[in-house]
């Protein structure tokens, strides 16, 4: 099974300041194909989760330019910045190279 | 739109068996894996299931294997997941997913098992 770990559990940014997530996972998440299936998602209080990034570092359509993936074999890292209020919720990063998991969740909160 | 709609939870007791469904609007169905992901309350995300385009091939969470059963129907655009002998730690909301990266979720359906 793949275990992703995610630091911090909770942080607290002022409007306006960058904020960085990481997500380590127990094995590689590089596949043959060149692809690294690793993903992040927002989910917003009361909402069900919605899709940041795709494959490490791809936005999907719509997401703000804000928000960028990075990172490579088993550390991944979340940026946001320039934090929106808009942007509080927990961030979930999860993995589909072996079957799925997901991360533990870091909560965001605006100062 | 783009739309996938849960229904079917309940208020269960232990033991018991419930029936969700997943249905999907908006895009064609079956161009895509779908996966069950569910939220116990004031937890994280655990993935439950997933099948591929034509339900030939399914993978279950270890906790859940040989007590729930995931199938598709893609001439109804619908997802189903059969819970049988259900546990206290299964209460959740469960939500549908679209595709490999679940990119378009559902607003979910909240199970309930007690006593």
């Amino acid at each position: 099974d793949v275990v992703l770990t995610q630091t911090p559990l909770t942080l607290s940014v002022n409007p306006g300041q960058s904020a960085s997530i990481s997500c380590k996972s127990s094995r590689s998440l590089l596949h043959s194909d060149g692809k690294t299936y690793l993903y992040w998602y927002l989910q917003k209080p009361g909402q069900s989760p919605q899709l940041l990034m795709y494959e490490l570092s791809s936005r999907l359509s719509g997401v703000p330019d804000r928000f960028s993936g990075s990172g490579a074999e088993t550390e991944f890292t979340l940026k946001i910045s320039r934090v929106e209020t808009e942007d509080v919720g927990v961030y979930y990063c999860m993995q589909a190279l072996s079957l799925y998991s997901f991360g533990q969740g870091t909560k965001l909160e605006i100062k | 739109q783009v739309q996938l709609v849960e229904s079917g939870g309940d208020l269960v007791k232990p033991g018991g068996s419930l029936r969700l469904s997943c249905a999907a609007s908006g895009f064609t169905f079956s161009d895509y894996y779908m996966s069950w992901v569910r939220q116990a309350p004031g937890k994280g995300l655990e993935w439950v299931s997933y099948l591929n385009y034509n339900g030939s091939i399914i993978h279950y969470v270890d906790s859940v294997k040989g007590r729930f059963t995931t199938s598709r129907d893609n001439a109804k655009n619908s997802l189903d997941l059969q819970m049988n002998s259900l546990r206290v730690d299964d209460t959740a909301v469960y939500y549908c997913a679209r595709g490999v990266k679940m990119d378009v979720w559902g607003k979910g359906t909240t199970v309930t098992v007690s006593s």
